[in-house]
């Protein structure tokens, strides 16, 4: 079965940087993912596409703060130079045959 | 540039019905897959519906399957949701999410992911 495993929450400082995880099951190791940000009340906004051998391509206008790696099965989202506006919810997705998964978030939270 | 805007969210009955729509702008409607998210209360993102460019495929995810209907018409620019026998638990905030692309064959090859997403409309059930 097809699961993204992903930590409730982090936190780190302003001006630092962070590394979030997601994990894929055993048995999808060469599944890319994407990453996705929620700030509070807001929709959705797309991150970063991020392939099992680490290339990816971010979405539009998202900064160089932001970048991805992967080992594994696990896929990582990188910020840098936090922000306050980096206060988010973040989720990976993945894609089965005929099916869409998310992963269950993580809450950010910039101290 | 691109935008959705989602409209139709209300508060609803259990058993009820309610249609959700997403107005989209910005690119070239009838060329990109589509999909409807949603976000329950202290939840996270759950997939919920996909729709290919022609409309001619279309996915549900289990927990919908036979209740809810996706559709578009690429004249409009709009992509719908159908939602029938509304319980409790499809209580959500609902998004409206495009694709890079639209799968050949069937194949979601490299479009699978959603690249721009819209604010969300609130669908409330309850008695």
């Amino acid at each position: 079965q097809l699961v993204l495993t992903q930590s409730p929450s982090a936190s780190a400082s302003l001006g630092a940087s962070v590394k979030l995880t997601c994990t894929l099951s055993s048995g999808h190791i060469n599944y890319a993912i994407a990453w996705h940000q929620q700030q509070p009340e807001k929709g959705p906004r797309f991150l970063i596409k991020l392939n099992s051998d680490g290339s990816h391509n971010k979405g539009d206008g998202i900064p160089d703060r932001f970048s991805g790696a992967s080992s594994g099965t696990e896929r990582y989202l990188s910020i840098s130079s936090l922000q306050s506006e980096d206060e988010a919810d973040y989720f990976c997705q993945t894609y089965g045959p005929d099916i869409w998964v998310f992963g269950g978030g993580t809450k950010l939270t910039v101290l | 540039e691109v935008q959705l805007l989602e409209s139709g969210g209300d508060l609803v009955q259990p058993g009820g019905s309610l249609r959700l729509s997403c107005a989209a702008s910005g690119f070239s409607f009838n060329n990109f897959g589509m999909s409807w998210v949603r976000r329950a209360p202290g939840k996270g993102l759950e997939w919920v519906s996909s729709i290919s460019g022609s409309g001619a495929d279309t996915y549900y995810a289990d927990s919908v399957k036979g209740r809810f209907t996706i559709s578009r018409d690429n004249s409009k620019n709009t992509v719908d949701l159908q939602m029938n026998s509304l319980r409790a638990e499809d209580t959500a905030v609902y998004y409206c999410a495009k694709h890079p692309g639209t799968p050949r064959n069937n194949l979601w090859s490299g479009i699978w992911y959603s690249d721009y997403w819209g604010q969300g409309t609130l669908v409330s059930v309850s008695s």
